[in-house]
């Protein structure tokens, strides 16, 4: 399994302005997952990135506003750009194994004013 | 297209007692099916996976579900839980469209009494 960090591993923000996460993986990986779970409610899949390519966006999500940064094997940002308060969720980066079981990073929990 | 079911959002039980935590899904093909656990203030954990061959799957703290095609259900079961148990659990489901896809479950709540 892979070891996955996130920062911030929280953040209160004002509406308008944007922040950026990072994932770090101890592993090289292709592909990693960004995954927006809202208040009470489950996963949704934002978008999967690829090293060396454009991410590719779920049916809602769209690239002004989470733009997904892919610089190396190990590595990805996202950021939730223009922010309101509809955007106050937890985010969370995850890799696949073997079986297309997802593992985790501990999340970064947003909440916008 | 394929959707998953947990058919309970929360479920209080007391200690050392029996629980299942329901799922159902539906899929027109092979399916790779998951449980993971979500512990306050932390990301998901994988608990154990379904991916062909025998229908009971154990996986980590004592918990194990079983997986049935004629009833499209993957229900985790544990039969004495604890204190830490209380989480929340989702169910998952892989199918391959061209690549993979996993949708996942709305959660159940699991909370344990003293």
């Amino acid at each position: 399994s892979a070891v996955i960090s996130q920062k911030p591993s929280r953040d209160i923000c004002q509406r308008g302005t944007s922040l950026t996460i990072q994932c770090q993986v101890d592993s090289q990986v292709t592909m990693m997952f960004w995954y927006r779970q809202q208040p009470g409610q489950s996963l949704t899949l934002i978008a999967t990135a690829n090293q060396g390519s454009e991410a590719t966006y779920e049916s809602g999500f769209v690239i002004d506003k989470f733009p997904i940064s892919r610089p190396n094997l190990t590595f990805s940002t996202l950021t939730v750009s223009n922010m309101s308060p509809e955007d106050s969720s937890i985010y969370l980066c995850s890799v696949e194994g073997q079986y297309n079981e997802q593992f985790f990073g501990p999340g970064t929990r947003l909440t916008v004013l | 297209a394929q959707s998953v079911t947990q058919l309970d959002s929360q479920v209080p039980v007391f200690e050392e007692a029996p629980v299942e935590l329901r799922c159902n899904y539906s899929s027109s093909v092979s399916v790779y099916l998951f449980w993971y656990v979500q512990y306050p203030n932390q990301g998901l954990q994988l608990l154990l996976k379904y991916l062909s061959g025998s229908t009971l799957v154990k996986g980590i703290n004592g918990f194990e579900a079983e997986f049935n095609k004629s009833q499209t259900s993957f229900h985790l079961r544990k039969p004495s839980v604890h204190i830490s148990d209380t989480a929340e659990y989702f169910c998952a489901v892989s199918e391959w469209t061209g690549g993979f896809k996993t949708i996942f479950g709305a959660g159940t709540r699991l909370f344990v009494k003293a």
